[in-house]
């Protein structure tokens, strides 16, 4: 069980284009997912939280217009990154979870997408 | 911002040893977890141990955690070939943010055969 997938695993674009990244919890209703980013050989970076029906909360340095999150159903949640340039390509990886509501909690990750933006 | 640090931030080693990895961070935490990553994969959870406990097991995993010092270590013994990958631990509760996770800059664990 809690499993999380998404979709593309690897996207190459060209600069100046959008591109769209899906996460979806396959088998459990997820109120919360976040967005990560992560560098080469560099930790993760929490990017935004995602509520099921309401704005999603940035973190400080991250542009709301640039990187656009839907959380439109318990099961999926939208990362759109607009007019992207080089230096947006990255590793792109949610996590979801149950919260609120819990205590001690886990996240449970997807697989990651590698942007590439030529 | 980040806020656990591990060190080593390298660490290479021989199959069947024990392989140690520290964590430490700067404010108060409700929860502390260890993941494991893969290359170019996702975090796979492996341990979440609470404020109030002080070390726990898994398996082959041992995770202590000290909140006088703010840090927390992960042991894997009898290490395999298949434990190489980069170990990354994430607290949650700084800052009032009960269920954000900050991660540490994680220990890349190679694991010779």
């Amino acid at each position: 069980g809690a499993v999380v997938s998404q979709h593309p695993s690897r996207v190459i674009c060209k600069s100046g284009t959008s591109v769209k990244i899906e996460c979806r919890s396959l088998d459990f209703q997820a109120t919360t997912m976040f967005w990560y980013r992560q560098f080469p050989k560099q930790s993760l970076m929490l990017m935004a939280t995602s509520n099921e029906g309401s704005k999603a909360t940035y973190e400080q340095g991250v542009e709301k217009d640039k990187f656009l999150i839907n959380h439109a159903s318990l099961t999926l949640s939208t990362l759109t990154v607009t007019s992207a340039h080089p230096e947006d390509s990255s590793f792109y990886i949610c996590s979801a979870t149950t919260l609120p509501g819990t205590d001690a909690y886990e996240q449970y990750f997807g697989p990651g997408t590698r942007l590439t933006v030529t | 911002s980040q806020q656990g640090e591990e060190d080593p931030q390298a660490l290479s080693i021989q199959e069947g040893e024990n392989a140690t990895m520290n964590c430490s961070y700067k404010t108060s935490i409700n929860n502390l977890q260890w993941y494991r990553q893969n290359s170019g994969r996702g975090l796979v959870h492996l341990i979440l141990i609470r404020s109030n406990e002080r070390e726990k097991h898994s398996g082959r995993l041992r995770v202590t955690l000290d909140t006088s010092k703010k840090s927390s270590s992960l042991l894997i013994t009898a290490s395999r070939a298949a434990d190489t990958a980069s170990y990354f631990c994430a607290t949650d509760g700084s800052g009032g943010s009960n269920y954000k996770l900050t991660f540490g800059k994680g220990t890349l664990l190679t694991v010779n055969p």
